[in-house]
């Protein structure tokens, strides 16, 4: 199975950081890619898919870039409502693999 | 409203048996592949299995591979995962998706359902 690595684990920031996250995958995935938000208590919600569209209804401020192998998820300026756990997904091959998950907190 | 809701999830004994459902509403549901992912206590999220639009292909995690049977009833917009031989590691919460058009696009999610496998 394709290994997703994501980094940070964690990090906290302030209102108005831009915040990055990468996400690293074991084998070139091509753009098929996405990244996903979960607050606690809540399903994952689509964020950006094939690496750098960004789902309807999704606030501008959420990037994505990248292909083959490295990925980036940027919060261009971060607002107190992103505290939340983002997942980088890879449905290239079966099984679908995600990252560990990036815990986002506001200082 | 597009929507998916999942029902089934309860406390099991290792061993035991349970099916999940996953009814659709909102959108043409048989036109979509429908995926199950689950999410441990504190745990990141892993995919479990999927079923094509029609039904006649599916594919299973290593982890539920023969224990696991995904199904699906388009009459019904339901989707069925049938969990057997249940073991403590199963436990967790169980997700439905469908994967829209466009890589990676798995969109909307149900709210999930809880199994807890315990004696």
């Amino acid at each position: 199975a394709i290994q997703m690595t994501q980094s940070p684990s964690s990090l906290s920031a302030s209102v108005g950081d831009r915040v990055t996250i990468t996400c690293r995958a074991s084998q070139d995935i091509r753009n098929d890619f996405g990244w996903y938000q979960q607050k606690p208590g809540k399903a994952p919600k689509l964020l950006i898919y094939a690496a750098s569209s960004l789902q309807s209804g999704v606030p501008s401020r959420f990037s994505g870039s990248g292909s083959g192998t490295d990925f980036t998820l940027t919060i261009s300026s971060l607002q107190p409502e992103d505290s939340a756990t983002y997942y980088c997904l890879q449905d290239y091959t079966y099984p679908p693999t995600f990252g560990q998950g990036t815990k986002v907190e506001i200082k | 409203e597009v929507q998916l809701v999942e029902s089934g999830g309860n406390l099991v004994q290792p061993g035991g048996s349970l099916r999940l459902s996953c009814v659709a509403s909102g959108f043409t549901f048989n036109n979509y592949w429908v995926h199950w992912v689950r999410q441990g206590p504190g745990k990141g999220l892993v995919w479990v299995s999927r079923i094509s639009s029609d039904g006649t292909s599916t594919s299973y995690a290593d982890s539920v591979k023969g224990r696991f049977t995904i199904s699906r009833d388009n009459a019904k917009n339901t989707v069925y995962l049938q969990m057997d031989s249940l073991r403590a590691e199963d436990t967790a919460i169980y997700y439905c998706t469908t994967r829209g058009g466009g890589s990676s696009r798995f969109d909307p999610w149900g709210q999930g359902t809880v199994v807890t496998v315990s004696s």
